[in-house]
């Protein structure tokens, strides 16, 4: 198995907190991806890395910052979390050109 | 609205049926994945269709990838409670891991 670790796996934060979601990769893949779950719209991207410092914005990238410093370690910052920010959080990763993506266990995230 | 846009977006049916889930865009891709994703778990990947026209075969799933490499589909021939789950459908565009909206399957014994 890939190994993809998220943390924290479960969070209940308050509207107006800044909160940073995790990624920990041991695969030494060159991209990493942030893609929230909501019911009907399947997954959607945030934000992306294609190596380290270097990210881009996804589909859904507004209330949202990254940062990549080291190849193994994305994180995602929600940077003052509102309600419509809850949902199910996936981490992925892969080598890039169409190659399989291993995803994460997922991160639920309650703003309350 | 998303790149990817899939159908049916629920599907229930009963043990032994055979259906059909379509992926469609109104752009090309180099190639399209299909995922499933059970609760609680990140999707897995079910196959890679790289090919205009490709057919391909995972015990009863046939994957087809369209001729003009915009669309897809997933075939589950005999479905079975086991099959029941999220498919994912997924495709690269400039760096970006861009996946369909999703269709839950749910089949009863």
């Amino acid at each position: 198995d890939a190994g993809i670790t998220q943390s924290p796996r479960h969070k209940v934060t308050e509207t107006g907190t800044p909160v940073t979601l995790r990624c920990h990769q041991t695969e030494n893949h060159r991209y990493m991806y942030w893609y929230r779950q909501d019911p009907g719209h399947g997954l959607r991207l945030i934000h992306y890395s294609y190596g380290v410092k270097d990210t881009d914005k996804g589909e859904v990238s507004d209330g949202y910052s990254v940062s990549r410093s080291k190849t193994e370690d994305f994180l995602l910052t929600l940077e003052s979390a509102t309600s419509s920010q809850t949902s199910v959080y996936f981490c992925a990763t892969n080598r890039g050109g169409n190659t399989e993506a291993f995803f994460g266990q997922g991160t639920r995230l309650t703003v309350v | 609205t998303q790149l990817l846009e899939q159908s049916p977006q629920f599907l229930s049916i009963q043990e032994g049926e055979n259906l059909t889930v379509y992926c469609n865009s109104s752009s090309v891709f180099s190639s399209l994945q299909w995922y499933r994703q059970e609760p609680g778990e990140g999707p897995v990947l079910l196959v890679t269709v790289v090919t205009g026209g490709e057919v391909k075969k995972l015990k009863r799933l046939t994957f087809q990838f369209g001729d003009a490499r915009k669309d897809s589909s997933l075939h589950i021939t005999a479905a079975q409670p086991g099959d029941t789950g999220l498919y994912l459908c997924a495709g690269e565009r400039t760096d970006k891991l861009i996946f369909g909206t999703g269709t839950r399957l749910q089949v009863f014994p």
